[in-house]
């Protein structure tokens, strides 16, 4: 069964960078029926989609945060990559990673467990 | 984009049934998806594609969309059903989540 797990810094100084990486496993990254997607959930709010990204490369961004957002995908490594510039406490969210199915599915089926990244001095 | 609102939250006694709805004004015909999210732990889809329902998922969740609203309907609901939800949608590329309604099972 495919696994996703989240990992790097879980304190970030505002307007630093906040980096997180999403390690894929039991499946590779490289597949053309899946893109792979970063979400976040600040403490007791709901879910913000933030990017995909497909294994070639190719992205989406949500407009909101498109100017501080950057996500790469490393396959050698089977992992993708979020970074978040100029972070500020509204940063503060639980970041998941998650597969979407795509084509006509279109959904996330396998999420990671999410990791807390606290933006404070 | 387009924002999608839900109820804040919905109350139901068990056995009875469960609607919470997910509206936008341009809607229209764009597939919908609903995660279920207990407390601590990560989303899980229980309808994709509108009114799909996933395996595993029990038959009890059924979705469906008119106009510019999907809705979410769980008939029978049971203690274990108690959770957040959320819809989500497509806009072209670009992923959207609903408000999130918290569903209690009184």
């Amino acid at each position: 069964q495919l696994q996703l797990q989240e990992s790097g810094p879980g304190l970030v100084k505002p307007s630093e960078t906040l980096s997180l990486t999403c390690t894929v496993s039991e499946g590779p990254i490289s597949t053309t029926d899946s893109y792979w997607g970063w979400i976040r959930q600040p403490p007791g709010k709901g879910l913000e989609w933030i990017a995909n990204i497909f294994y070639t490369g190719s992205t989406y961004y949500n407009p909101s945060l498109k100017s501080r957002v950057s996500v790469s995908v490393d396959t050698s490594k089977n992992r993708f990559s979020l970074g978040l510039s100029s972070v500020t406490a509204a940063d503060t969210a639980v970041y998941y990673c998650a597969r979407l199915l795509r084509n006509a599915s279109n959904f996330y089926d396998y999420w990671g467990q999410g990791m807390l990244v606290t933006v404070s001095s | 984009s387009f924002e999608l609102t839900q109820p804040p939250s919905v109350s139901v006694s068990p056995g009875q049934t469960a609607t919470i709805t997910c509206s936008a004004d341009t809607l229209g015909d764009k597939n919908v998806c609903w995660y279920q999210q207990r407390p601590g732990q990560s989303p899980s889809v229980v309808i994709y594609k509108t009114a799909k329902r996933p395996s595993g998922i029990p038959e009890r969740f059924s979705g469906s969309s008119s106009g510019n609203t999907a809705t979410l309907t769980i008939s029978g609901t049971q203690a274990m059903d108690e959770a957040d939800y959320y819809c989500q949608a497509w806009d072209g590329g670009t992923g959207v989540f609903g408000t999130g309604t918290k569903v209690t099972v009184l």
